[in-house]
Order: C-alpha cells, then structure tokens, then sequence
C-alpha cells in the first residue's frame, strides 16, 4: 500500500515561531509532491507544491528529499491565520492519476 | 467565477435509499475526482475520471458508481448508502498534467442512518 506519513500534531505555537511539519512517503516511484492547506470542515486547498530544488513561498519553504523519501514545510513568523491542517500530498502517477494524501497535522497558532 | 459546485451540501438518509451526489467545474478540465474525508483516515480517494467516459477506482470505490458522460460532470451514486458511508464527500477537478491546480468543491456531508 502506498502511504503517506506526517508528524500526528497537535502542534500549538506562539504567534511569531517557526514550525516544521515532516512527512515520509512509501512509494519510492512518486512523482510530484504537494502540501494542502484545510481549514475545519471546508475544503483542500494547495498550499504550495515540492520541488527537489526546494521552493520558498513568503514565509513557507517546502523541502523534498527522494532519496529519504521525505518532505518538509517549514512556516516562519508563524500569523494566527496560519491556524489549519496541512496535508501532504503524494502523486503516484504510474499512467493513472492518483493522489495521496497524508492524513493531516493541525496547527493552532496562539496569540 | 472558476469553480467546482456539489450538490447537495448537506444530506441526512436512510441505509438502501439510493442517492446521487452532483458534482460540476466549469473550468473545461479533462480530470474530475472523488473522495471521502473521516476523521483519523484523512482524504482518500473513491474515483476518478481522465476524460468523458473514462473513469477509474481510486482507493475506496466499494459501495460507489459514478458516470462521466459529459465533461463538466461527475456524480457520485450510492446505489444502497449503508452507516459506514457516513462521511464527507469532496469532488476536485484539475487540467490534464497539472494535478499542482486541482480544485475541490465544498464538500457534502452525508449521513446514513
């Protein structure tokens, strides 16, 4: 079965810090990367995608390292809107389209 | 307004009554999907469609059908809900070769009873 794995959370954090979510993938043959962002009960929505080059997005840096099998979002200067659950998601594209999703680390940001 | 609607947003039933959740983009996009969200499982996935009258199962298609029989649409039929369908349904579209733009509709909220 192909997984996807991230931190289990709660993470609670001051207004102002840096937080770090990890997420390790099975499938050694994935082929693109992505972190979702969802607030409670509404939907999905991408966040950014992974590069293995690394990519920086205003406060957000996400990481992918596929020899691990591993990727990273990093959020600095952590803003009460920040406050979510971010999804990390895998594509297992092998001539079908399928996306797998990690199931979640909710992030409260605390004033 | 580029968008992907459900319908309906909220659905209390009973176990055997048949259903169809609608889904629509109006975005022209060749790939539509379907999932379920439950609480300590996360997203996963039920079906999928690459094109009109291409479709596929995802990870969970058990006790599911749906139809692609135009581009913009995608229903999800439960033939006969039973209690462990109780969940929240997403529909997400996206462009052939660019699953990084993919665009879920609100949610519907079924419950079988």
């Amino acid at each position: 079965r192909k997984e996807v794995e991230q931190d289990p959370g709660p993470f609670n954090v001051p207004e102002g810090a840096t937080v770090a979510f990890n997420c390790t993938y099975s499938n050694s043959a994935s082929q693109s990367f992505f972190w979702y962002r969802q607030d409670c009960r509404k939907e999905p929505k991408l966040l950014m995608s992974v590069y293995s080059s690394g990519n920086e997005d205003g406060r957000f840096t996400a990481q992918l390292n596929r020899a691990s099998q591993y990727i990273s979002l990093l959020i600095r200067d952590s803003k009460l809107s920040d406050s979510a659950t971010y999804l990390c998601v895998v594509n297992n594209w092998a001539g079908s389209y399928q996306l797998t999703f990690g199931k979640g680390t909710k992030l409260s940001v605390i004033p | 307004e580029a968008q992907v609607t459900q319908n309906p947003r909220y659905l209390i039933t009973v176990t055997g009554k048949k259903l169809t959740v609608t889904c629509s983009q109006n975005m022209n996009h060749e790939y539509m999907s379907w999932y379920r969200q439950d609480p300590g499982l996360g997203l996963r996935q039920i079906y999928y469609s690459m094109n009109v009258e291409v479709t596929d199962k995802g990870d969970v298609p058990e006790g599911y059908k749906v139809s692609r029989k135009e581009k913009r649409n995608f229903p999800l039929i439960l033939e006969s809900p039973s209690p462990n369908q109780t969940s929240l349904y997403f529909c997400a579209s996206n462009p052939a070769g660019a699953e990084d733009t993919q665009y879920f509709g609100p949610g519907t909220r079924l419950t079988v009873l």
